[in-house]
């Protein structure tokens, strides 16, 4: 199985701040990439598909990047409303797989 | 649009099996895979397996054979999951999602199904 190590696990932004999360796969995985936001009590919403594609609707604050085995998450401008834990997905191969979590707090 | 309703939540004793349905509406159930994923309380995401109801192919996670078995019926635009031989390590929290080739990811999920697992 891909393993997807995401990083941190925890992370403290100030409102305004611009902010990285990163996903590193085990191995390969071309661009095969997605990002979702989860907020307590609700379900998994897609943020990034293909690595770097923003979906319908996502605000243009959130942007993905990277290739292979490394990703990253940037999360510009941080809102309130950005308060949440954001998961990484990995389509490249079965079983698809998910990161471990960061959970996005405001100081 | 689309949508993926899922049945209520299920309290359940160990050893029992329970049965959790996903029913689609707004696109055309047939053309796109139903996948499923795991949420344990506190916990990350687990990926169980995938159904194309068009031909009502499956793929497991191997971790999951023998845990779940996948069907769907055409005629209800439903697909359903069934968990057997239940532990307390089965409670969670199941999505269904639907599955976008070209996303390889989840756009569409259901609002999930809480199993509880207690005597």
């Amino acid at each position: 199985d891909i393993q997807m190590n995401q990083s941190p696990s925890s992370l403290s932004a100030s409102l305004g701040d611009t902010i990285t999360i990163t996903c590193h796969a085990s191995q390969n995985i071309n661009v095969w990439l997605s990002w979702y936001q989860q907020k307590p009590g609700n379900i998994p919403k897609l943020l990034i598909y293909k690595a770097s594609n923003l979906h319908t609707g996502v605000p243009s604050r959130f942007s993905g990047s990277g290739s292979g085995t490394g990703f990253t998450l940037t999360i510009s401008s941080l809102q309130p409303e950005d308060i949440a834990t954001y998961y990484c997905q990995q389509g490249q191969s079965y079983p698809w797989t998910f990161g471990g979590g960061t959970k996005l707090e405001i100081k | 649009q689309v949508q993926l309703q899922q049945s209520g939540p299920e309290l359940v004793k160990p050893g029992a099996s329970v049965r959790i349905s996903c029913k689609a509406s707004g696109y055309t159930f047939t053309s796109y895979y139903i996948h499923w994923v795991k949420q344990r309380p506190g916990q990350g995401l687990e990926w169980i397996g995938w159904i194309y109801p068009g031909n009502v192919n499956t793929k497991y996670n191997e971790k999951f054979k023998g845990k779940a078995t996948l069907t769907a019926d055409k005629s209800s635009s439903t697909a359903y999951m069934q968990l057997s031989s239940l532990t307390s390590e089965d409670s969670a929290v199941y999505f269904c999602a639907r599955g976008d080739g070209e996303l390889r990811g989840f756009a569409y999920w259901g609002q999930g199904t809480l199993v509880t697992v207690s005597a």
